[in-house]
């Protein structure tokens, strides 16, 4: 079964608003990640979260993880059209598994 | 540097027929991994690779094989391809943060 579970399905958010997208996932974990997809590409790394680490920041980006309800969330601040795509959360440990996706559109 | 490699980009297998797909990295790095993804749909675990000369199975290993007998290769094979094995497979390597592919396009008549 797939680790990470993405909440929501979908997103549609004006240019200039924040996007939170929820993840929560099953077994003990050594890290989770965020990726990025555009459609039918490659997935592009967002942010690594330790899971010692409660909260990092990269750019617009910020990433929560809460071991005791295994769950995370990345949000997005300053929304951009660029950023309409698909973002997948990653966990595990040395089998890192995606969940479904969240997909955002940002309309300009 | 070429990071992660796909080799082929597209393919089109008639049922019952084999094939291999190559993922070739240059990283030096030790964890590598098959995921298929269909479509509006995540990435599923297929196998992985935490070092040269294992492999271990992900979520959906049924109907794949995989060797790693080259730490930079890491080798999916459809032994007898199905209708149900057409996805987009995406291979990555892992230090830190994983490393993907552009991605092999596999459509099964």
């Amino acid at each position: 079964s797939q680790q990470g579970e993405e909440d929501p399905q979908a997103l549609s958010i004006q240019e200039g608003e924040n996007a939170t997208m929820n993840c929560s996932y099953k077994t003990s974990i050594n890290n989770l990640q965020w990726y990025r997809q555009n459609s039918g590409r490659g997935l592009v790394h967002l942010i690594l979260i330790r899971s010692n680490e409660r909260e990092k920041h990269s750019g617009r980006l910020r990433v929560t993880l809460d071991t005791s309800k295994k769950s995370s969330s990345l949000l997005i601040t300053a929304s951009r059209a660029a950023d309409t795509a698909s973002y997948f959360c990653a966990a595990g440990n040395n089998d890192m598994r995606f969940g479904a996706g969240t997909r955002l559109t940002v309309k300009p | 540097n070429a990071g992660v490699t796909q080799t082929p980009k597209f393919r089109v297998l008639k049922t019952g027929q084999s094939m291999t797909l190559l993922c070739a990295q240059d990283m030096n790095h030790e964890y590598m991994y098959w995921y298929r993804q269909d479509p509006g749909m995540g990435l599923r675990l297929i196998h992985y690779s935490v070092g040269e000369g294992t492999t271990a199975k992900g979520e959906v290993p049924d109907g794949y094989n995989v060797s790693r007998l080259k730490k930079q290769n890491f080798l999916l094979g459809l032994e007898s391809a199905a209708p149900s094995q057409t996805s987009v497979y995406f291979c990555a390597s892992m230090k830190g943060t994983q490393y993907f592919g552009p991605g092999t396009r596999l459509t099964v008549l």
